[in-house]
């Protein structure tokens, strides 16, 4: 069980540009989390997934974000044409489903600087 | 809406002493209760978790917490600090009963641990 890792973990990028995040979850987990947090903050919830499908996004996610799970594995986060309100660590977590004790495991995230 | 309080956004421990960090809730039905902890530039590591039952919480690293339901807090504590445990610490709550069981976190309470 190598737990959940993100990729990239930094990324700096230019206002205007896209970006794309990737998130491996642990391989069992069939729940899948994206959470956003700045600076002094704690995490705000984004979206998660059940399996490939999308289930809840939170208003926080705008027209500029996209989140996909193509085959209940590995998830994307991309951000269009970004601003510098986007600067922020995004946080993947996973979790077993129902019937379990619904613990979400972190990865180390990645930390977006939009210049 | 659900929502999370931690009081105290940075607490300074000496080395062996103890350390209570406080943390309220808001939550009409019964909550699951997290705290997590989060060294700098990491991703978050679960410390405890409460659900129903003993209302004392055992966790990881020496901690523990207690759930009072009349006074809706979670508060976490560590009898002797380590210079190790100097963190940032979260305070979660989240809802089986909610849709995909997204988490709400607390500010987050930065611990400093003099030697």
């Amino acid at each position: 069980d190598t737990g959940v890792s993100q990729n990239p973990r930094h990324k700096i990028t230019k206002r205007g540009q896209n970006v794309t995040f990737r998130c491996d979850p642990i391989s069992e987990h069939n729940r899948l989390y994206w959470y956003r947090q700045t600076l002094g903050q704690g995490p705000e919830f984004l979206t998660y997934f059940q399996n490939e499908a999308q289930l809840e996004k939170s208003r926080l996610l705008s027209d500029r974000f996209s989140a996909e799970r193509p085959k209940g594995s590995f998830s994307t986060l991309e951000i269009q044409r970004t601003e510098q309100g986007d600067s922020a660590m995004y946080l993947c977590a996973s979790s077993l489903g129902q019937g379990h004790t619904y613990e979400q495991y972190f990865g180390p995230g990645t930390r977006l600087t939009v210049t | 809406a659900q929502s999370v309080t931690q009081p105290d956004i940075h607490i300074t421990v000496s080395e062996g002493a103890s350390l209570e960090l406080r943390c309220n809730y808001s939550y009409g039905a019964t909550p699951y209760l997290f705290w997590y902890v989060q060294s700098p530039g990491q991703g978050l590591q679960l410390l405890l978790k409460y659900f129903s039952g003993d209302t004392l919480v055992q966790g990881i690293k020496g901690f523990e917490a207690e759930f009072k339901r009349s006074q809706s807090s979670f508060n976490l504590r560590k009898p002797s600090v380590h210079w190790s445990d100097a963190a940032e610490y979260f305070c979660a709550v989240g809802s089986i009963k909610a849709a995909g069981n997204k988490l709400t976190f607390g500010g987050g309470t930065r611990v400093l641990v003099k030697p």
